[in-house]
């Protein structure tokens, strides 16, 4: 069975500084992967996902991902944090069905 | 624009009350989905569906059921409220290939008491 990590379940950083949030999956062969966004009080939104071609994607509001075989990692990064990214993160992954798994999240906490 | 819609945000029922959750997609989507999320835990699948009428179990199915009637609704339905149903359920839709995204209605908040 396919699974999701994802390490860290607070992360803060101050407004302005660089992010990376982490996710590894555990699949045989190359998984499709999403990262989602959710609000507070509000569903989840798509930021990006990957699944062939260039490992590096650019998604919403500023946010990329880089995929690494080697490391089965889908790490989301974003040069400069806004006080409106502050947020639950989802790392999710779809590898031999269409029923996707999820991580349990990191929840962002961004300082002034 | 895209939408999912829940019937409601908020919910307060007693235990042992059967309750309703609906859940609406504007998108023609195949699959729908029905997910419970608390603190600490992320999503967990509790039902799918993939056509109408059809319906799989996902992780935590016990003391939920489902119907799906028409392409468009996706029926959460808790036979007998328990205290620890209490949480919030998110509905997705999406097409049916894996790379698909998925999207989300806004969530209802159930407490049970």
């Amino acid at each position: 069975a396919q699974s999701v990590t994802q390490p860290d379940i607070h992360i803060t950083v101050s407004e302005g500084a660089s992010l990376e949030l982490r996710c590894n999956y555990s699949y045989g062969a190359t998984p499709y992967l999403f990262w989602y966004v959710q609000s507070p009080g509000q569903g989840l939104q798509l930021l990006l996902k990957y699944f062939s071609g260039d490992t590096l994607v650019q998604g919403i509001k500023g946010f990329e991902a880089e995929f690494k075989r080697s490391q089965s990692s889908f790490n989301l990064r974003k040069p400069s944090v806004h006080w409106s990214d502050a947020a639950e993160y989802f790392c999710a992954s779809s590898g031999g069905s269409y029923i996707p798994t999820f991580g349990r999240g990191t929840s962002l906490i961004v300082h002034p | 624009d895209v939408k999912v819609t829940q019937s409601s945000r908020y919910l307060v029922k007693r235990t042992g009350e059967k309750v309703f959750l609906e859940c609406v997609q504007d998108m023609d989507h195949e699959n729908m989905f029905w997910y419970r999320q608390d603190p600490g835990l992320g999503l967990r699948l509790i039902y799918f569906s993939y056509d109408v009428k059809m319906k799989e179990k996902g992780d935590i199915p016990e003391g939920y059921s489902v119907s799906r009637e028409k392409k468009e609704r996706f029926s959460l339905i808790l036979e007998s409220a328990s205290t620890n149903q209490t949480s919030m359920y998110l509905c997705a839709s999406s097409l049916r290939a894996r790379q698909e995204t998925q999207y989300f209605g806004p969530g209802t908040r159930l407490l049970v008491l």
